[in-house]
């Protein structure tokens, strides 16, 4: 069964700073990889999916990348804002179904 | 934003009793999906739909039963409630396949007693 690892859990950062945060599966047998934000109490909103075929995806100031032979995933945040503070989800993507990390709940102070 | 509503959005109900949730869409996408969240185990999917009266179970679809009678409306029911099935309940769809990206309703929230 495939095992999805984010860590941290959490991470606090000043306003300003460059972050990463990372992912890690233990199949590397996937289609796709899905990075998600969840606000509290709120759904999920997709940020970025990274076909299995590619390296990088970039979304303005976000750029994940996927290193499927070292189970591997990070997305890289650039300038980050206090807007940004929120729960970053990974999701594994294999045939039918997502394999969801717990997440990093992530807080950046003005 | 996809156009996906959940309803309820919060219900508390009694051990025992059945509970219907409903999950639609206007996107006309041909996937639809239950996922359940809870804390330390992110989210896990209960079933799926890949068309109208085509479904499959998830990881935990034990004790839910779901329904495609139109495109737009996927129903998740909970046959006789427990309270391991408190959780926040989330519905999501997609395009074509699994595969591509999947968009996410608000949630329900329910509580079982």
């Amino acid at each position: 069964k495939q095992e999805v690892t984010q860590i941290p859990a959490a991470l606090s950062v000043p306003e300003g700073e460059n972050l990463v945060l990372n992912c890690s599966f233990t199949d590397s047998a996937i289609y796709n990889l899905q990075w998600f934000r969840q606000d509290p109490g709120k759904g999920l909103t997709s940020l970025l999916l990274i076909q299995s075929s590619q390296r990088e995806q970039t979304s303005g100031r976000l750029n994940a990348s996927l290193d499927k032979s070292s189970g591997r995933s990070t997305l890289y945040i650039a300038a980050s804002q206090p807007g940004d503070s929120a729960t970053y989800l990974c999701a594994v993507i294999g045939a039918n179904n997502l394999f969801f990390g717990t997440g990093t709940r992530l807080t950046v102070i003005p | 934003d996809a156009g996906i509503t959940q309803s309820p959005r919060h219900k508390v109900t009694e051990t025992g009793t059945p509970v219907t949730l409903r999950c639609h869409q206007t996107e006309n996408h041909r996937y639809m999906y239950w996922y359940r969240q809870d804390p330390g185990h992110g989210l896990r999917l209960i079933h799926y739909s890949y068309g109208v009266k085509d479904t499959d179970k998830g990881e935990v679809s034990d004790g839910y039963s779901v329904s495609r009678s139109k495109t737009e409306d996927f129903l998740l029911t909970l046959e006789s409630a427990t309270s391991s099935q408190t959780s926040v309940y989330f519905c999501a769809i997609s395009e074509r396949d699994p595969q591509e990206t999947q968009y996410f309703g608000p949630g329900t929230r329910l509580l079982v007693l």
